[in-house]
């Protein structure tokens, strides 16, 4: 069965640090990973995607991939209040197939 | 606004009513994703369609859960003789099927009463 898995939190940061967050996979010959952030009562937003290993960069966000770990994370630089959210790992086999999801770490930016 | 839309946004039923949720994906994607959410859980996947094609059902998705995608425009997902379990977050998301990233809809919240 193939599992997503990542610390629950909650996970809390000052604001203005680095926020780091892991997430580990099961299956092998997953191709896509995808970061989304979820606040709460709401629905998730993709923030990030990556497909191949390394670093992966879009603003304030970068994304790391490792498959050989099998583990992606996700670092937060300058963070905010308003990063304070559920960040969900979720991976796929290939293509646009249907993702599987962690629980999500909950994530909380003190000012 | 030309992201994914659901409605209702909430829907409250008593057990052993039927309720049906409509999603309409982004103009031009042709997959269509439905998942479900519970508290402090992800999302899991129910069923998808690459247009009006049905192409994998979870084996979450029980005999009482339908989905269809008739024209490959929007889906609807059917639950028939709801029970309280059934309670959760019904997420819809669409993507284009060269790309591989999916965008969810604001969600259907259920409540089983």
């Amino acid at each position: 069965q193939k599992e997503v898995e990542q610390n629950s939190g909650p996970l809390s940061v000052p604001e203005g640090a680095i926020a780091s967050l892991n997430c580990t996979y099961s299956d092998r010959v997953s191709q896509s990973f995808f970061w989304y952030r979820q606040y709460s009562g709401k629905s998730p937003e993709l923030i990030m995607s990556i497909y191949s290993n390394g670093d992966k960069e879009d603003g304030r966000f970068t994304a790391q991939l490792n498959k050989a770990s099998q583990y992606v994370s996700l670092l937060i630089r300058d963070s905010q209040p308003s990063d304070s959210a559920t960040y969900l790992c979720a991976v796929s086999l290939s293509g646009n197939t249907p993702l599987v999801f962690g629980k999500g770490t909950r994530l909380s930016v003190i000012a | 606004d030309t992201g994914v839309s659901q409605d209702p946004r909430h829907k409250i039923t008593k057990r052993g009513q039927n309720v049906t949720f409509r999603c309409d994906p982004i103009s031009e994607h042709n997959r269509l994703y439905w998942y479900r959410q519970t508290l402090g859980q992800g999302p899991e996947f129910l069923t998808y369609f690459q247009n009006e094609a049905q192409l994998e059902k979870s084996r979450l998705l029980s005999d009482r859960f339908s989905a269809e995608r008739p024209k490959g425009s929007f889906s609807t997902l059917e639950i028939q003789r709801t029970e309280q379990g059934d309670s959760a977050m019904y997420l819809c998301a669409s993507s284009f099927a060269g790309e591989y990233e999916q965008y969810f809809g604001p969600g259907t919240r259920l409540t089983v009463t």
